[in-house]
């Protein structure tokens, strides 16, 4: 079945350190694949998507690239804030039934001032 | 725009309790539907979906149903519940697209 594997935590970093959190998946078909936040005391939310092979989602500085080669989409950001300091949630649906969406385990981030 | 109730916010039940935990959304129609589990350091498990009234798929075998009775209500049940059913469920929308638009805050399940 489909299955979502992202890299376990906590990841801890200090301000304005380049952050990679990798998530990789197992899918038949063609998957659309996202990445939600859950910020402290609030609930999840989408951060960015892609629906096709080599798409790139982008928001907050936040990045991810469908990689279908590599059956990934590794979320990266190039200099993280205090702010950014979260659960982060890698998860994929099939293209074909749209309807069924599978979550990653998070990956709880804590940024250092 | 879209809003989703969910309730209640916390719950404290014995082994053996029946649950009942109600999930609505405001200004859409038609929307899927989805339970979710967040235990601790596990993620977030798909319990059930649902893409129209009646219709649910339950992807996790054990002791939780759900019901969708109206187009825009979400239940999940349970006879008896177990120690095991201790988490955090959710309840989210989405309207067809394959992403979730919006999740409920969200009902801290307690089984003593």
């Amino acid at each position: 079945g489909n299955s979502v594997t992202q890299m376990e935590g906590p990841v801890t970093l200090s301000e304005e350190a380049f952050l990679t959190i990798n998530c990789t998946y197992t899918a038949t078909g063609y998957p659309s694949l996202f990445w939600y936040v859950q910020y402290p005391g609030e609930g999840l939310q989408l951060l960015l998507k892609a629906t096709k092979a080599d798409d790139k989602g982008s928001n907050k500085g936040f990045e991810a690239t469908y990689r279908k080669e590599t059956t990934s989409f590794h979320l990266e950001k190039g200099s993280v804030q205090v702010s950014d300091s979260a659960v982060y949630f890698c998860a994929l649906t099939e293209r074909s039934s749209a309807s069924k969406i599978i979550f990653g385990s998070g990956t709880r981030l804590s940024i250092r001032p | 725009s879209q809003t989703i109730h969910q309730w209640p916010a916390t719950l404290v039940q014995p082994v053996g309790s029946p649950l009942s935990l109600e999930c609505t959304v405001e200004g859409t129609s038609n929307p899927n539907l989805y339970w979710y589990r967040q235990a601790a350091g596990r993620g977030l498990q798909l319990l059930f979906y649902s893409v129209g009234i009646g219709q649910i798929s339950s992807e996790v075998p054990q002791n939780l149903s759900a019901s969708r009775p109206q187009d825009r209500q979400f239940i999940l049940s349970s006879k008896k519940l177990l120690l095991s059913d201790s988490g955090f469920y959710l309840c989210a929308w989405s309207p067809g697209t394959g992403s979730l638009d919006t999740f409920g805050s969200g009902t801290r399940l307690t089984v003593v």
